[in-house]
């Protein structure tokens, strides 16, 4: 069985950064072809995807965050890691990690995903 | 960058089949995805390659894609249904795009 599980704070700060782990279980990032996203979706309103790291280590992040995400993993923990700097407000948001297997472009299954609210 | 669209809203009476769309440019010439997200629950995919259902979704899950629209279908809508609907497909070869979601009522 596949399953994944977002940590990391329910409130930051403004100009704080946010780190949250994705700890899975049921496949590795070992495997050729494997890939774990990080999709975030404000209350409301759609998902919308943020990163992607693959199992070669190739990272891919939306463009008009570029400059703000960093994701990284930890084979040996099955764990990946997204930092998100200078947060702000609207980027409260409920933070979803989510695995796509080789040759697939859709995701499955997601975490539970992890609320986060940006306030002073 | 490339965009999805979807009605905002869709009614359909139990039993009947609801249809709900996605519009993109040349939507047909990728793949679509749907998910379905009941209130205080994660996304669960129902449709991946445009027609192809998960293990453990229901027959009455369908759909299509082409041309610039993808559709999901219900059939024989039930109670439990109720949920927003996402469609999701590839702007580029690294870039996820989601529609705006549709909230599918049962009444």
């Amino acid at each position: 069985q596949v399953t994944l599980k977002e940590s990391g704070p329910a409130l930051v700060k403004p100009t704080q950064t946010l780190t949250l782990t994705c700890t899975f279980s049921g496949f590795s990032l070992r495997n050729s072809g494997m890939r774990v996203s990080w999709i975030r979706q404000p209350p409301g309103k759609a998902p919308e995807w943020l990163a992607r790291i693959d199992w070669d280590d190739d990272k891919f992040y939306r463009t008009s965050l570029k400059t703000r995400l960093t994701i990284s993993k930890d084979t040996s923990k099955n764990q990946v890691v997204l930092k998100m700097t200078n947060m702000d407000p609207v980027d409260t948001a409920t933070y979803y990690c989510a695995r796509t297997r080789p040759r697939e472009n859709w995701f499955d299954p997601w975490g539970q995903g992890t609320l986060v609210t940006v306030s002073s | 960058s490339y965009e999805l669209n979807q009605p905002t809203s869709v009614s359909v009476s139990p039993g009947q089949t609801a249809s709900i769309s996605c519009s993109g440019d040349n939507l047909g010439d990728r793949y679509a995805s749907w998910y379905q997200q009941r209130p205080g629950q994660s996304p669960v995919l129902v449709i991946y390659e445009d027609s192809k259902r998960p293990s453990g979704i229901p027959e009455r899950f369908s759909g299509s894609n082409s041309g610039n629209t993808a559709t999901l279908t219900i059939s024989g809508t039930q109670a439990m249904d109720e949920a927003d609907y996402y469609c999701q497909a590839w702007g580029s070869s690294t870039a996820v795009v989601f529609g705006g979601g549709t909230k599918l009522t049962v009444l």
